[in-house]
């Protein structure tokens, strides 16, 4: 599938501070998502974007589909301990109903 | 069930045998998504079933590898003659119909093989 570079690779920031990561994918998506995934959990869903330029917000967290379509970020604000976990970004391209993920980024949260 | 059941969680096996990994979607989710992850990185897709048919197997690396969904709901994955390389957590999603963004995904199989 398409390469998608996520970073940064971790992040370890003291409760309350905002958070910012962000993708990049070598060819265009029609949909970018991103996903949260605890230990020894599957992968939840956050935010779904589907149109070039599109902001969207789910309490704390900001998402933004990037005018190129190449690009994606998400940001976190006022950070809480339950914010830690890997976070994904995914990318759904036209060639069929696969996603393709990134290498997720590791958020650890202190107190 | 509420949620996608994945069984087993864990499973450990040496090499060279076969397994089954087990995948009981919501019910009413026509569409259903095998992945694999491997440590440190993300999901890697590897089935796609609409219905009773594989509508995109393309991710799946060789011909040990097989999925079936018999009636439209339960699937199995298949891995014929193990290899170390196989050892991953095999995730399971599901979603009402086909399309990225309603996926709900299984807490995933953990598979070792030794």
């Amino acid at each position: 599938g398409q390469q998608l570079n996520q970073s940064p690779q971790s992040m370890f920031i003291q409760e309350g501070e905002d958070v910012s990561m962000n993708c990049t994918s070598s060819s265009i998506f029609n949909t970018w998502l991103w996903y949260k995934q605890d230990p020894g959990e599957g992968p939840v869903l956050l935010i779904a974007l589907y149109k070039a330029g599109e902001l969207t917000s789910n309490g704390r967290l900001t998402a933004q589909f990037g005018i190129t379509r190449k690009d994606s970020f998400l940001n976190i604000s006022a950070s809480i301990p339950s914010d830690v976990g890997i976070y994904f970004c995914a990318g759904h391209s036209n060639s069929g109903y696969a996603l393709n993920f990134g290498k997720g980024t590791s958020l650890l949260v202190t107190p | 069930g509420a949620g996608v059941s994945q069984t087993p969680s864990n499973k450990v096996t040496e090499k060279g045998k076969y397994v089954e990994l087990r995948c009981d979607p919501i019910s009413g989710h026509t569409a259903l998504y095998w992945y694999r992850q491997s440590l440190g990185q993300g999901p890697e897709f590897l089935i796609y079933f609409q219905g009773t048919g594989a509508a995109d197997d393309s991710g799946l690396p060789n011909d040990r590898f097989f999925a079936v969904r018999p009636e439209g709901s339960v699937s199995t994955l298949k891995i014929q003659r193990t290899e170390r390389g196989d050892s991953a957590v095999y995730l399971c999603a599901s979603s009402l119909k086909a399309g990225g963004d309603g996926y709900t995904f299984g807490s995933g199989t953990r598979l070792t093989v030794v």
